[in-house]
């Protein structure tokens, strides 16, 4: 069965500071991976998506980026926190490949990350 | 205008109550509809998928209304246990992305 780990659970950070959040997925090949934010009282905010290792894409501008170094790793960082970056970070990892797939299983996350930065 | 949007509520039902939750989408390309429960302080987690057709997983059915452009969904008998966020998503066309509604407060009373 396929699982996926994202760590640290919970994470307070000083303004300024640079930050680092892995998740990786087991028990699958060439997942689509995915990090989310949901910022308090708000809604889910898709900030990056890879389909493969070394491809990215980046929905919103701002200080953060992702990478890819290997087919189940997805790493979050930021060279320097700011206050507005204090959220639930969420990792998720969905099928490649047919339509179908995707229409029944949709995503899965992992446990999240609860930043907050000060 | 927002890609999904939801009523944020709060509902706040009885014990056994059937309660309904609506979710429109822009986009009309859009393929793959879900539903997500959140509890508070956790990861969402799929509840189901909602098919062209309709579709029923115990007390909840899920709907789709591609004319309209909204999901439905709909729980009978609600129990203690019920009570979440629950999420409506919905994909683009082409690629993988999901965009998810901000959700809609449940609190089922004893």
């Amino acid at each position: 069965s396929q699982t996926i780990h994202q760590w640290p659970a919970t994470l307070v950070q000083p303004v300024g500071s640079p930050l680092s959040l892995e998740c990786t997925v087991e028990g699958t090949s060439n997942p689509n991976l995915y990090w989310y934010r949901q910022a308090a009282g708000r809604g889910l905010q898709l900030l990056f998506y890879s389909v493969g290792i070394g491809q990215i894409s980046s929905e919103v501008p701002q200080n953060l980026s992702a990478s890819r170094p290997q087919d189940r790793q997805f790493i979050l960082s930021s060279k320097k926190l700011l206050l507005s970056d204090s959220g639930f970070y969420l990792c998720a990892w969905s099928w490649t490949g047919s339509h179908l797939s995707l229409a029944n299983y949709g995503y899965t996350f992992g446990s999240g990350t609860r930043l907050t930065v000060v | 205008r927002k890609e999904v949007e939801q009523d944020p509520g709060p509902f706040n039902v009885p014990e056994g109550a059937t309660v309904a939750f609506n979710c429109t989408y822009s986009n009309s390309a859009s393929q793959s509809f879900f539903w997500y429960r959140q509890d508070c302080r956790k990861e969402p987690k799929l509840l189901m998928s909602v098919y062209s057709s309709g579709n029923e997983d115990g007390r909840f059915t899920a709907q789709l209304n591609r004319a309209s452009q909204y999901i439905s969904l709909l729980i009978r008998d609600s129990k203690l246990s019920d009570s979440a966020t629950y999420l409506c998503v919905v994909n683009k066309r082409t690629g993988n992305q999901f965009y998810f509604g901000t959700g809609t407060s449940l609190t089922v009373i004893p």
